[in-house]
């Protein structure tokens, strides 16, 4: 079993859509993030959730909006897409112990 | 506010020699420290951690890494690396449990035959 799982794995899309990336842990963990990998590889914090609660919000556009049903679940939503947003978003769990395989988005 | 640098962007080492990758972070109090493996297209492994203790901490895989407040360093060292080891290393530097990570920019390990 995957401790930590994202889907899709890829995402293309075009300039201007929304999109959705989902973020599961089955390690139950009370503490899940958002990571973003840009082109150079160098890895950031976006958001920060324990136990359903929004903790970390680092600067990121309001057009990205996380939400959590429940703490095994943190979920990525993107709006009105632009062609920076073009990265690898990783899901973890549990202060980074663990990371999800990644979420390659292309926008076009 | 935590920062992490890798001096080290691209390392080539022959297979069978040792490896050791620097980082240095910058942090106020006891850094909760971390180095994590990346293969082309893949997530991130962690290989090890550093929260208090012993200076010396095993990982997998083979690699070690040590703490030095004085150097505020975490070296991670492996004695003999396998071809397999060809992959970005990523140091990372936290708070405390719970909080956020601050990553190095990566060093690029490249193995030759």
């Amino acid at each position: 079993d995957t401790a930590v799982s994202q889907t899709p794995k890829y995402l293309v899309t075009q300039m201007g859509n929304d999109k959705s990336i989902k973020c599961e842990q089955n390690l139950g963990h009370d503490t899940m993030y958002w990571y973003k990998q840009d082109s150079k590889k160098f890895l950031k914090i976006m958001f920060s959730y324990n136990n359903k609660e929004l903790i970390i919000n680092e600067t990121v556009p309001n057009r990205f909006s996380p939400k959590s049903p429940d703490k095994a679940h943190l979920n990525l939503h993107i709006n009105s897409l632009e062609l920076g947003d073009s990265a690898v978003y990783f899901c973890a769990s549990n202060y980074g112990y663990t990371f999800g395989s990644g979420t390659r988005l292309t926008v076009v | 506010a935590q920062s992490v640098t890798q001096p080290d962007i691209h390392i080539t080492v022959s297979e069978g020699a040792s490896l050791e990758l620097r980082c240095n972070y910058s942090y106020g109090a006891t850094p909760y420290l971390f180095w994590y493996v990346q293969s082309p297209g893949q997530g991130l492994q962690l290989l090890l951690k550093y929260f208090s203790g012993d200076t010396l901490v095993q990982g997998i895989k083979g690699f070690e890494a040590e703490f030095k407040r004085s150097q505020s360093s975490f070296n991670l060292r492996k004695p003999s690396v396998h071809w397999s080891d060809a992959a970005e290393y990523f140091c990372a530097v936290g708070a405390a449990a719970g909080n956020k990570l601050t990553f190095g920019g990566g060093t690029r390990v490249l193995v030759k035959p």
